[in-house]
């Protein structure tokens, strides 16, 4: 079956800190992995996608991912946290020919103390 | 661009009562949208995906006859929560996916709407 996982539910780090969400997929086939943020009382935004091509995807607001096929991860990085980085993340992915829904990660709760 | 409006953003109702669900998308034509489900503090699943002019093609374990979905034209679904209780009370979250992006496969999504079921 198809699936997301994503390791670490809650996360705190302290402003300026380095971030790595980590996240997981089970697909056969092609797959299209997609990280979104969601802020307090906001919808979901797209961070970042990967398709195909440069395995390592620049995003919005400084996040990078890189997608290694051989592990099935597509973790989400950041060098240096802002204290408005908190907010929910979530991981996601669909099938490579790209009709189906998503399949969502439980989602990483992430607090940024300033 | 890429803009994905709902309405309402929230509502309560009785139990019993049916409630319909607006997701628009304000600036693109949308072949397909989908309707997601997100408890509190948990991620969002997947309960239909509706094609416009066609019938709505529902995930495992979610009531076709519970959750009405029409999907009338390019910019417009409605998901109807029927006879619905408490155990219905939730954020309804959907997503379009734009057309000429097809062969970028990103989906847009809506503010959603909270349902509450009293």
């Amino acid at each position: 079956a198809q699936s997301v996982s994503q390791h670490n539910h809650h996360v705190i780090l302290s402003e300026a800190a380095s971030l790595e969400l980590g996240c997981n997929y089970s697909y056969g086939g092609t797959v299209n992995l997609f990280w979104y943020v969601q802020y307090p009382g906001q919808h979901l935004q797209l961070l970042l996608k990967y398709f195909s091509g440069d395995p390592l995807v620049k995003g919005i607001k400084g996040f990078e991912a890189e997608f290694i096929k051989s592990k099935f991860s597509f973790n989400l990085r950041k060098p240096s946290v802002q204290w408005s980085d908190t907010a929910e993340y979530f991981c996601a992915a669909n099938s490579g020919g790209g009709a189906d829904g998503l399949t969502f990660g439980k989602g990483t709760h992430l607090i940024i103390q300033p | 661009g890429a803009v994905v409006s709902q309405h309402p953003s929230w509502v309560i109702c009785k139990s019993g009562t049916s409630v319909k669900i607006e997701c628009r998308s304000l600036d693109f034509q949308a072949t397909t949208m989908f309707w997601y489900r997100q408890f509190p503090k948990q991620s969002l699943m997947l309960m239909a995906t509706s094609n416009e002019g066609s019938k709505a093609t529902y995930e495992q374990g979610v009531e076709k006859d519970k959750f009405l979905i029409n999907h009338a034209s390019l910019t417009l679904s409605t998901l109807t929560v029927t006879s619905a209780h408490p155990e219905d009370s939730s954020f309804y979250i959907c997503s379009a996916r734009e057309m000429r992006s097809r062969a970028y496969n990103e989906q847009f999504f809506g503010p959603g709407t909270r349902l509450t079921v009293l």
